[in-house]
């Protein structure tokens, strides 16, 4: 399997330009993550999915910042619009199961907001 | 809530060498699962080890070894034979057994440099 796979590698926009990054899930799992990471506050859970429905998205920050699953095998963060202070690598990770089973991390999203 | 505690935020290593990293939790469950993860440059996160808390057993995965002392709340990380590959951000995450992958708490991480 290819594993978890995020696009785009790295992302730089405008303050106020509405960004999108994507995942693909490894096929298969029933759970997909979304978290983010930066120096200041480390890896942060922002919402998660359980067979393509959102069950917690308690960690999402603003109304900004949106996830869908339209199926199986894909998801996407949005953040409209965006600010300097989203700027993180955002990680997305998918898991069989929810516990007995490891969660699997794709290589991240850097995303820069100037 | 939980916390977890990575208080080296770096250390190197002689390749070859062997090398322990430090973690320390905070919480008043009795069951409760503790992992390793590695973060190379590539960015991924790897998971490297786990442990559950009502296994006196120290878990192992090749040169990776822990230190589970389950009264101190201490769960170090022991890289033996460290190689170059091995350079890199090294997470320590709890989580309940309740609740599992959507309630991972993460420690700060530690930088390991590996000196050829």
């Amino acid at each position: 399997d290819a594993g978890v796979i995020q696009s785009p590698r790295h992302e730089v926009t405008e303050m106020g330009q509405e960004v999108t990054l994507r995942c693909k899930p490894i096929s298969g799992h029933d759970y997909l993550f979304w978290y983010r990471q930066t120096m200041m506050r480390g890896l942060e859970l922002l919402i998660y999915f359980n067979n393509n429905v959102p069950i917690d998205d308690s960690g999402m920050p603003e109304d900004r910042f949106s996830a869908k699953m339209p199926n199986a095998s894909f998801s996407t963060l949005k953040i409209q619009p965006s600010e300097p202070r989203d700027s993180a690598v955002y990680f997305c990770a998918s898991s069989l199961t929810l516990r007995d089973s490891p969660l699997h991390f794709g290589n991240g999203t850097r995303l820069t907001v100037t | 809530a939980q916390t977890v505690t990575q208080s080296q935020p770096e250390m190197s290593v002689q390749e070859a060498e062997t090398v322990t990293l430090s973690c320390t939790y905070d919480t008043s469950e009795s069951d409760y699962y503790l992992f390793w993860y590695k973060q190379p440059p590539s960015r991924q996160m790897i998971l490297v080890i786990r442990q559950e808390a009502y296994k006196q057993q120290n878990a192992t995965e090749n040169r990776f070894s822990v230190n589970f002392q389950k009264a101190a709340k201490s769960f170090s990380l022991k890289i033996s034979d460290s190689q170059l590959g091995d350079a890199a951000m090294y997470f320590c995450a709890y989580s309940l057994p309740n609740f599992g992958n959507e309630k991972l708490t993460f420690g700060t991480g530690t930088r390991l440099t590996i000196i050829p």
